[in-house]
C-alpha cells in the first residue's frame, strides 16, 4: 500500500481479555518496529523485525507481549491476559535498508488500546 | 543503552518567529532521525541525517556526529508547524532500534 497500515483504530477491552494488533507495512520494506507511546508520553520501542526474525525483543514488557511477521509483510502483535496499564497507542514503523543502516521509517497511524 | 535529551521540554511562539531544537545523545550513531507528530498523533518523518546538514523548505538540520549533538531549525513558523517533535537515534554497532527522546511541544500562535 502506499503507507503504513494498521488496524483496529481503536480497541476497548476488558481487562483479562487477549488483543491483537495488526500492522500492513509499506510494500517492499524489509524492517519493521512496533513502539508503545502511552498519553503525553515519548515513543518507547518494543521490537524489530528484519524480515520474518525479530533480532531485537528488548523492549517487549512481559512475556504477556509477543508479535510476529508472516512472508516478510504483516506482522501481529498480541497482548495476552491485558492489563489497565497496557492502555496506550501501539505505533508501527517500516522502513528500507540503506547499506548496514536503518533507512527513514514511516510511521503507521497507531492502535488505540484502551482496557477497562 | 543510549541516552538521548531534547531541548527546550516546551516551546510557545508567534506565527513567523524562528526556534532551534537541539538533541544530545550520550554515545555514537549510525542513525538519527527527526519527526514532527501533529496535534491528531500521526508522526512524520522529517529528516534522515546521521551526519551533516539537510534544507526542506523553511525547516532544516544539523548533526554534529563527533560532539554527539543535533539541531533543527525551523524558520519562519507557521500555526502548522506545531506539535510535538522527536529525536530518535541509532546507537553506532547497537541494534537497529531507534531510540526516542521525550519530545518537544511547540505551539505556533497566529
Amino acid at each position: 500500500g502506499a503507507g503504513v497500515s494498521q488496524s483496529p483504530s481503536n480497541k476497548v477491552t476488558e481487562k483479562g481479555k487477549d488483543v491483537e494488533l495488526r500492522c500492513d507495512p509499506i510494500s517492499g520494506h524489509t524492517a519493521l518496529y512496533w513502539y508503545r507511546q502511552s498519553l503525553g508520553q515519548g515513543l518507547e520501542f518494543l521490537i524489530y523485525f528484519q524480515g520474518n526474525s525479530a533480532p531485537d525483543k528488548s523492549g517487549l514488557p512481559s512475556d504477556r507481549f509477543s508479535a510476529e511477521r508472516t512472508g516478510g509483510s504483516v506482522s501481529t502483535l498480541t497482548i495476552q491476559r491485558t492489563q489497565q496499564e497496557d492502555s496506550a497507542v501501539y505505533l508501527c514503523a517500516s522502513s528500507s535498508r540503506d547499506g548496514a543502516n536503518t533507512g527513514e521509517l514511516f510511521f503507521g497511524e497507531g492502535s488505540r488500546l484502551t482496557v477497562l | 543503552g543510549i541516552q538521548v535529551e531534547q531541548s527546550p521540554p516546551d516551546l510557545i511562539l508567534q506565527e513567523g518567529a524562528n526556534s532551534t531544537l537541539r538533541c544530545n545523545f550520550s554515545d555514537s550513531v549510525n542513525n538519527l532521525q527527526w519527526f514532527h507528530q501533529n496535534p491528531w498523533g500521526q508522526l512524520i518523518n522529517l529528516f534522515y541525517i546521521p551526519s551533516g546538514t539537510k534544507q526542506n523548505g523553511r525547516l532544516s538540520a544539523t548533526t554534529v556526529a563527533t560532539e554527539r549533538y543535533s539541531l533543527l531549525y525551523i524558520s519562519s513558523s507557521q500555526t502548522t508547524d506545531s506539535g510535538v517533535y522527536f529525536c530518535a537515534v541509532g546507537a553506532q554497532g547497537g541494534s537497529e532500534k531507534l531510540v526516542f527522546g521525550k519530545g518537544m511541544k511547540l505551539t505556533v500562535n497566529p
